[in-house]
């Protein structure tokens, strides 16, 4: 089965350190996006892209957080510098079409001292 | 004002029973789309289920059925038989229009016993 591919897996930094968060999306899927899951805030949007172009970021803390799409196989997500309040679940999801589900990677943990 | 509501934090069940999981939704758009999820343990995210606005029929996927009632604005979760390996978070999600955004509920932890 094709499947979101996203590394790396887990992430431990110390804070004011850059962090980088990579997702392969399923082959063909033109839709990408990147959720955060935390205990106290639950599931929420980051970014999402359309055909690699950025159509919403309004989730994401402008300030400190950059998610780009170089190309059609890999999104970026960006944290600098890094701070003990963004530990939480990153996932990456991609999709084709609105009436099809997104389909979620396995996310990164990631942990800030 | 919350679009997606799960009341039910917690669930218990009996292994080969069935158990509904409850999903309320709040949208003024007549197209939208309600989505299902399990979060197990090891944190992945994996579809269950989908049910569009238009649908005329419930939607179902081997045990899992969606009871979608559109004027009582809810979506709920049936699995039937349940497993032991149906505990899990399980998450309710809905898409508004022709948007791509998902909503996500808070989500129900489902726990199925021997």
């Amino acid at each position: 089965d094709a499947r979101v591919t996203q590394t790396p897996r887990h992430k431990v930094t110390e804070m004011g350190q850059e962090v980088t968060m990579r997702c392969q999306p399923i082959l063909g899927h033109n839709t990408v996006f990147w959720y955060r899951q935390t205990m106290m805030q639950g599931l929420e949007l980051l970014a999402y892209f359309r055909n690699r172009a950025p159509l919403d970021d309004s989730g994401m803390p402008k300030d400190r957080f950059s998610a780009e799409m170089p190309d059609a196989t890999l999104a970026t997500l960006k944290i600098q510098p890094s701070e003990p309040r963004d530990s939480a679940v990153y996932f990456c999801a991609s999709g084709l079409v609105v009436n099809q589900p997104q389909h979620f990677g396995d996310g990164t943990r990631l942990s800030i001292l | 004002a919350q679009k997606i509501t799960q009341t039910q934090p917690g669930m218990f069940v009996q292994e080969k029973e069935a158990v509904t999981l409850d999903c309320t939704y709040d949208t003024s758009d007549p197209s939208y789309g309600l989505f299902w999820y399990k979060q197990p343990s090891s944190g992945e995210m994996i579809f269950l289920i989908y049910q569009g606005s238009y649908d005329q029929q419930n939607a179902t996927e081997g045990r899992y059925s969606l009871n979608f009632q559109k004027a009582r604005k809810s979506a709920n979760l049936v699995i039937s038989a349940s497993q032991l390996g149906d505990s899990a978070m399980y998450f309710c999600a809905m898409r508004e229009g022709g948007t791509y955004k998902y909503i996500f509920g808070t989500g129900t932890r489902l726990k199925v016993l021997a």
